[in-house]
């Protein structure tokens, strides 16, 4: 059973440039989440993709954006680099259950992408 | 923002010993997951507490959690070198939509020295 899986594993850009990064959740699963991890820190939720919406964003400019596919895989686009943007990127997946009785059900992370900005 | 808050930041100890690692969080919960993660690379899921349970075991790992004192702790017992990595508690805010939107804390850099 494969896990979540991302791609590319490292990539190098440009300031201004644009960048795309790809994600299969695990096998099951329907929704894909979209963090960003800053070299020493914990990641920081960027947005969550459910039946190819996005249904919940963090403080994240307009600039990143998103696209879930029929076949539950996401994207995530940036924009504009800035030199701030270069950070590990990663996806995670989960079955969703929107029932307010229910506390979640686990969420599984890829080995994400390495972005660098220069 | 940050939700949870390892403690302690850094920790460093010999292989046999038991790792204790401490999380809080300000705001109810859904559930608290605990990761790891190796210098550089991705998340790896280790227990998934809910808010209703108050203690969980997988193999070497226990978890508590304490909804009145809205903290957790992550307990390695014997520990091994190949556990030198940074542990992350992850909290799903209570809220009806949140399901699955995690806040994390900064970590905690554990060494475990052969």
């Amino acid at each position: 059973d494969a896990g979540v899986t991302q791609s590319p594993t490292h990539l190098i850009k440009t300031r201004g440039q644009q960048v795309t990064l790809r994600c299969s959740p695990k096998s099951g699963h329907d929704t894909v989440s979209w963090y960003q991890q800053a070299l020493g820190q914990g990641p920081q939720f960027i947005f969550q993709y459910y039946e190819e919406e996005e249904r919940q964003r963090g403080n994240f400019p307009d600039r990143f954006s998103g696209h879930q596919f029929p076949n539950y895989s996401s994207e995530l686009n940036v924009n504009a680099l800035l030199l701030g943007d270069s950070a590990l990127y990663l996806c995670a997946s989960s079955l969703a259950s929107w029932d307010r009785g229910f506390s979640g059900n686990t969420i599984y992370f890829g080995e994400g992408s390495w972005l660098t900005v220069v | 923002s940050q939700q949870g808050e390892e403690d302690p930041q850094a920790l460093s100890i010999q292989e046999g010993e038991n790792a204790t690692m401490n999380c809080s969080y300000k705001t109810s919960i859904n559930n608290l997951q605990w990761y790891r993660q190796n210098s550089g690379r991705g998340l790896v899921h280790l227990i998934l507490i809910r808010s209703n349970e108050r203690e969980k075991h997988s193999g070497r790992l226990r978890v508590t959690l304490d909804t009145s004192k809205k903290s957790s702790s992550l307990l390695i017992t014997a520990s091994r070198a190949a556990d030198t990595a940074s542990y992350f508690c992850a909290t799903d805010s209570a809220g009806g939509t949140s399901y699955g939107k995690l806040t994390f804390g900064q970590g905690t850099i554990l060494t475990v020295h052969p």
